[in-house]
C-alpha cells in the first residue's frame, strides 16, 4: 500500500543534541512538508519542498534544517539551535493538481521529548 | 493573504444529536477546500473536500461539508454524532499559486457526551 512513513514514532533528545526524523513517501509524490504541532497552536509549517533538490523555509524554519536528495525523502534535523523543540512533528505529501490529486497526505508522526 | 478560521476551540454534542464545526475562508480566487481529522497521537486523515460541482459534499464516516460561496464558509457536519467521532477537526485551503500551499485552521476539538 502507498503511504507516508514517518520513524521514529517516539524519540527523546538531550539538550545540545542534534536529531533526525525520518520521512519516507512511496505515493511519487512531488511535494513534501515538515509541520510541528503544539497543543492548542494548531499546524506550523517548518519547511517544505516541490521538487528534488530544492526547499523554501516555512513560517517557523528557525533552528531546523532539511534535505531533499531523492523524492521519497523528506528528512529533517532538529538542531540545537531549537530551544524548545518538545512537540509533535508531522510530515506530509501532496501530487499534482493537474491529476486531481488536490490534497496532503500524513505520516503518523513523531513525537520528540527533550530529556 | 488568504486564510481559513474556526471559531470554535471546542464543541461539545451529545451521542445522537447532530453536529457542525464551523469554518470560513478567505481566498483570492477559487476555493480548494478540505477537512481532516485527527485522532491522538496520529497524523491527519482525510474526511472531505470541496474543489467544484456540488455545494454539498460528502466524506468518510459519514461526515458531510456544505460549500457556500457568499458566506465565505464550509461547515463540516453530521446528522447523528457518535462516540467515536471525538477528535480534534481541522479546515484547510489550498492557496493555489502561492507556492500551492495548504493552510490549516487551529482545530476544533469535539467532544461527542455519551
Amino acid at each position: 500500500d502507498g503511504g507516508i512513513t514517518q520513524s521514529p514514532k517516539y524519540l527523546f533528545r538531550k539538550e545540545g543534541q542534534n536529531v533526525t526524523l525520518s520521512c519516507e513517501q512511496n505515493l511519487n509524490h512531488d511535494a513534501m512538508y515538515w509541520y510541528r504541532q503544539d497543543p492548542g497552536q494548531g499546524l506550523r509549517l517548518i519547511y517544505y519542498s516541490q521538487i528534488v533538490n530544492d526547499f523554501q523555509k516555512g513560517d517557523i524554519a528557525e533552528g531546523y534544517s532539511v534535505s531533499r536528495e531523492k523524492k521519497e525523502s523528506f528528512p529533517l534535523t532538529v538542531t540545537s539551535a531549537q530551544k524548545n523543540p518538545t512537540a509533535f512533528y508531522l510530515c506530509a505529501s501532496s501530487g499534482i493538481k493537474r491529476y486531481g490529486d488536490y490534497g496532503y497526505t500524513f505520516g503518523s508522526g513523531t513525537r520528540l521529548t527533550v530529556v | 493573504a488568504q486564510s481559513v478560521a474556526q471559531p470554535e476551540d471546542q464543541v461539545n454534542v451529545a451521542e445522537g444529536n447532530p453536529l457542525t464545526v464551523k469554518c470560513t475562508y478567505s481566498v483570492s480566487g477559487n476555493p480548494y477546500l478540505f477537512w481532516y481529522v485527527q485522532y491522538p497521537n496520529r497524523g491527519l486523515q482525510f474526511l472531505l473536500k470541496y474543489i467544484t460541482g456540488d455545494n454539498l459534499v460528502k466524506g468518510s464516516y459519514g461526515f458531510e461539508a456544505e460549500f457556500n460561496k457568499s458566506q465565505t464558509s464550509f461547515h463540516l457536519k453530521k446528522p447523528s454524532a457518535l462516540v467515536s467521532d471525538s477528535a480534534l477537526y481541522f479546515c484547510a485551503v489550498r492557496d493555489i499559486g502561492r507556492d500551492d500551499k495548504i493552510i490549516f485552521g487551529k482545530g476544533t476539538r469535539l467532544h461527542i457526551l455519551p
